[in-house]
């Protein structure tokens, strides 16, 4: 089944314990993002990544470091977690014009 | 900077109603449109999208056309059903070669009553 998968699917974490969410794809896409979601805010998309050793910024990148030495593994990490990141995290990735998502983690940091 | 922006919910309709959601966008270039879903506890899955000016994007029942001159892709259904309930996300992305990212309107929660 092709499908997008993260890990953990929930966690809750404290300010500057370091964290590591696994994102991985069976589709063999070569893009890959993370995106968080807000209430009020829809979606923003944080890292993207055009293929493996590609990785760029997105629109709200401050506070996080992402990966990618293989095509089918993206991880993204929180070198210091701040309550400011607690939000509902996607991974998703694409072939042309669809994006495929990920269940979602959602991380409370306290 | 491009931008979307849904009609405000949540949104409660009874059983077989009629479904409208608002979606405008402003965008540099010619955008792609898209509507996606999210079921309770779920990551979001593509409804339907359109490419260009006039496309119709359908699935699952759902409508929605892409209207250059009024900058709108408003999702419709004709009779909504219990497992409709959700939140429906309006997004964009421009045509590049480069980044994929989709720019998400806040979203709408749907939610029909039996």
């Amino acid at each position: 089944e092709a499908q997008v998968t993260q890990n953990p699917r929930y966690l809750i974490t404290v300010t500057g314990k370091k964290l590591t969410v696994t994102c991985s794809q069976n589709m063999n896409h070569e893009y890959m993002s993370w995106y968080r979601q807000d209430p009020g805010l829809g979606l923003r998309q944080i890292y993207y990544s055009m293929n493996v050793e590609v990785t760029d910024k997105g629109d709200v990148p401050e506070g996080y470091k992402v990966s990618r030495k293989e095509k089918r593994n993206f991880p993204l990490i929180l070198e210091s977690p701040s309550p400011n990141q607690t939000s509902l995290y996607f991974c998703a990735s694409s072939l042309s014009d669809t994006q495929y998502f990920g269940p979602g983690t959602r991380l409370t940091v306290l | 900077g491009n931008s979307v922006t849904q009609m405000e919910g949540p949104v409660t309709l009874s059983e077989e109603a009629f479904l409208t959601i608002n979606c405008t966008y402003t965008a540099t270039g010619y955008p792609s449109l898209f509507w996606y879903v999210q079921y309770p506890g779920e990551g979001l899955q593509l409804l339907l999208k359109a490419t260009k000016a006039d496309d119709k994007g359908s699935n699952k029942g759902f409508e929605a056309t892409y209207r250059k001159e009024t900058t709108s892709f408003h999702l419709e259904k004709g009779s909504v059903q219990v497992s409709d309930s959700a939140v429906y996300f309006c997004a964009l992305r421009i045509p590049n070669f480069g980044n994929e990212k989709l720019t998400f309107g806040t979203g709408t929660r749907l939610t029909i009553i039996p």
